[in-house]
């Protein structure tokens, strides 16, 4: 079963307004991330949080992290029509012993920032 | 740019064929993974590799052959591969592990004719 899913699955705002998007997971973590991806381009991580973390912030992103539910937000604030892509959230799961873990994906969220 | 090359970034091949993917980084980083992006589906990790040694394989069918000389490299080999193979396969690194954020290449998008 899927451990990280994004929700929606697709945004459209205008520029200027805010977008969030939610990832939910199944099971305990290490930490939590977020990619980006232009289309047909490789991701580019935008902020790790960790589990022991609930809210960190870089530039116009803010992440929360609520372990008691198993959620993740992103907010982007004051949107540019530049922020067009697709967002992931990934889970680093430990499996198999001390120091092991695997970074899972979801399915994405496709933001559309409307100029 | 993200330090992680991939090429080609397009490739178009038939099904009898036999052609690899290459991907380079120069991050000085350990662990080197492969995924596969089809569309509407998450990201599937098919390979992993921790100073050069292959720590993963994800049920990968064996038309797929990963191979990493060095740190630096990673090359996935691909033959008689089939129609539904065709999709982004990104190449990715860390500094150790995948519990730490990975840098991406810009991906080779593969067509199986």
């Amino acid at each position: 079963s899927q451990q990280g899913e994004e929700d929606p699955q697709a945004l459209s705002i205008q520029e200027g307004e805010n977008a969030t998007m939610n990832c939910s997971y199944k099971t305990s973590i290490n930490n939590l991330q977020w990619y980006r991806q232009n289309s047909g381009r490789g991701l580019v991580h935008l902020i790790l949080i960790r589990s022991n973390e609930r809210e960190k912030h870089s530039g116009r992103l803010r992440v929360t992290l609520d372990t008691s539910k198993k959620s993740s937000s992103l907010l982007i604030t004051a949107s540019r029509a530049a922020d067009t892509a697709s967002y992931f959230c990934a889970t680093a799961v430990s499996y198999s012993g001390a120091g092991s873990y695997q970074l899972t994906f979801g399915k994405g969220t496709k933001l559309s920032v409307i100029p | 740019e993200t330090g992680v090359t991939q090429t080609p970034r397009h490739l178009v091949m038939g099904m009898t064929n036999k052609k690899s993917l290459k991907c380079e980084q120069h991050l000085g980083h350990n662990a080197m993974y492969w995924y596969k992006q089809s569309a509407k589906k998450p990201l599937e990790l098919m390979f992993v590799y921790n100073f050069k040694e292959q720590t993963e394989n994800n049920s990968v069918p064996s038309r797929f052959s990963p191979e990493c000389p060095n740190s630096s490299h990673l090359f996935l080999h691909l033959h008689t591969l089939q129609p539904e193979d065709s999709a982004l396969y990104l190449c990715a690194s860390s500094l150790r592990g995948a519990s730490e954020k990975l840098f991406f290449g810009s991906g080779t998008q593969l067509s199986v004719l």
